[in-house]
Parts: structure tokens; C-alpha cells; sequence
């Protein structure tokens, strides 16, 4: 069992440049969370997806967040333009959602990101 | 909306000593509890859950968390830590057949003194 993958593990960027953060959910998954962790507002769902379709965006800080999951096994999380204040560890995470007594939600390494 | 408490967000304590780790949620209905362990560099690990039946839940590594519905909490206890305990601990908790979106606690750093 891979877990969730995602991609880059680290990245070092400049401020105004965009930054796209990839997620290859566990397979079979068909729901997926991406969530942001700082040490200010520790873990943030930002956004979730259930069968590739966006059920709750409402944790996206602004318009310069967006996200994509163009099929089951993959989805993007975009900053453009990227600022400082993003700097933080980015979380994919899924789970299966057809069971009604509950779920676990399993997490991905992160992606550790700076914006300088 | 669910929301999540943890407080003493920084616990140290030797090796050996017994950790406990209070968690409380606000929610009306029916909960899943979940417990996650996060070493330093590290992602977010399930510790243990739970969903439903015996209140007590055994975890991974020792670690052990009691449901306490009238009391909205769900407390995590290890007897006797280890250096390799040293992490942040957090409490997070959905609601079954809902969106399956997690609240998750502010988390508890924990440092286990060798």
C-alpha cells in the first residue's frame, strides 16, 4: 500500500512565483482533503473533495488558492502569486466516504513549503 | 460545526512517567474520535479511533483512549512514556455518514525527557 503520495516534499520559492502542490490520494479513496498546518493556526482544512468534485472550499484563505482533482488519483493545490505568509507544511489526505459508521482519514508526508 | 479542545499544549515529562492527554469536543450527535501522533519532520499518523462499541480503545504503541460521552471527551493515556514518545498529539473528531471533514485540536507538544 503506496499511502498518499505527494509532490515535492520540499519547495523554496520566491515571493509573486506560482506554486503547484501535487496529491496521489490511496487508491480506492474517493475522498480527498488537502489541509495547511503553521505553527500560528496549527491544522486548516483548506479544501475537500468527495468522487473528484469540491464538496468545501470554505477553508481556501483567498482567490490566490485554488484546487483541482481532475480524476480519482490525482489532485493540484495552486498559490498564485505566492506570498511569505503562505510558508507552511501542505497536507493531502483521503479516505473512503461510503461507510456510514465512519472513516479514517489517512495523511501524506506534506509538502514543506518557503516562500521567500 | 464541530470544534475541539486540548489544552496543556506543552506537556514535559522523563521517560517512564504516565502521559495523560485531555481532548473535548462540542457535538450534539454521534462522533468519530481519533487520536493522531505527529514525530518532529514528520506527517500525521493514526494513533487509534474510535467509532463505536467499547469506550476503551487500544492504539499503537501503548497508547490507549476512553470515550466518555457525557462528558464529551476522549482522553489519551500511555503508562509509561519513552524518549520516542517525544511529539505532537492531536485530537481530531467527525461526525459518521456527514461530509467526513475532521476538526482537529490545537495539538499537545509533547517532550519526553530521557
Amino acid at each position: 500500500d503506496a499511502g498518499v503520495i505527494q509532490s515535492p516534499r520540499h519547495e523554496v520559492t520566491e515571493m509573486g512565483q506560482e506554486v503547484t502542490l501535487r496529491c496521489k490520494p490511496i487508491s480506492g479513496h474517493n475522498s480527498l482533503f488537502w489541509y495547511r498546518q503553521t505553527m500560528m493556526r496549527g491544522l486548516e482544512l483548506l479544501i475537500y473533495f468527495n468522487n473528484n468534485v469540491p464538496i468545501d472550499d470554505s477553508g481556501m484563505p483567498e482567490d490566490r488558492f485554488s484546487a483541482k482533482m481532475p480524476n480519482a488519483s490525482f489532485s493540484t493545490l495552486k498559490i498564485q502569486p505566492s506570498e511569505p505568509r503562505d510558508s507552511a507544511v501542505y497536507f493531502c489526505a483521503s479516505s473512503l466516504s461510503l461507510n456510514p459508521s465512519g472513516n479514517t482519514i489517512y495523511f501524506g508526508e506534506g509538502s514543506w513549503l518557503t516562500v521567500v | 460545526a464541530q470544534s475541539v479542545s486540548q489544552h496543556n499544549h506543552h506537556v514535559i515529562l522523563s521517560e517512564a512517567a504516565s502521559l495523560e492527554l485531555g481532548c473535548n469536543y462540542s457535538y450534539g450527535g454521534t462522533v468519530n474520535l481519533f487520536w493522531y501522533v505527529q514525530y518532529p519532520g514528520q506527517h500525521l499518523q493514526l494513533l487509534l479511533k474510535y467509532f463505536s462499541g467499547d469506550p476503551l480503545v487500544k492504539g499503537i504503541k501503548g497508547f490507549e483512549a476512553e470515550f466518555i460521552k457525557s462528558k464529551f471527551s476522549f482522553n489519551l493515556r500511555k503508562p509509561s512514556v519513552q524518549w520516542s514518545d517525544t511529539a505532537e498529539y492531536f485530537c481530531a473528531v467527525n461526525a459518521p455518514g456527514g461530509n467526513n471533514r475532521l476538526a482537529f485540536g490545537k495539538g499537545n507538544q509533547v517532550v519526553v525527557i530521557p
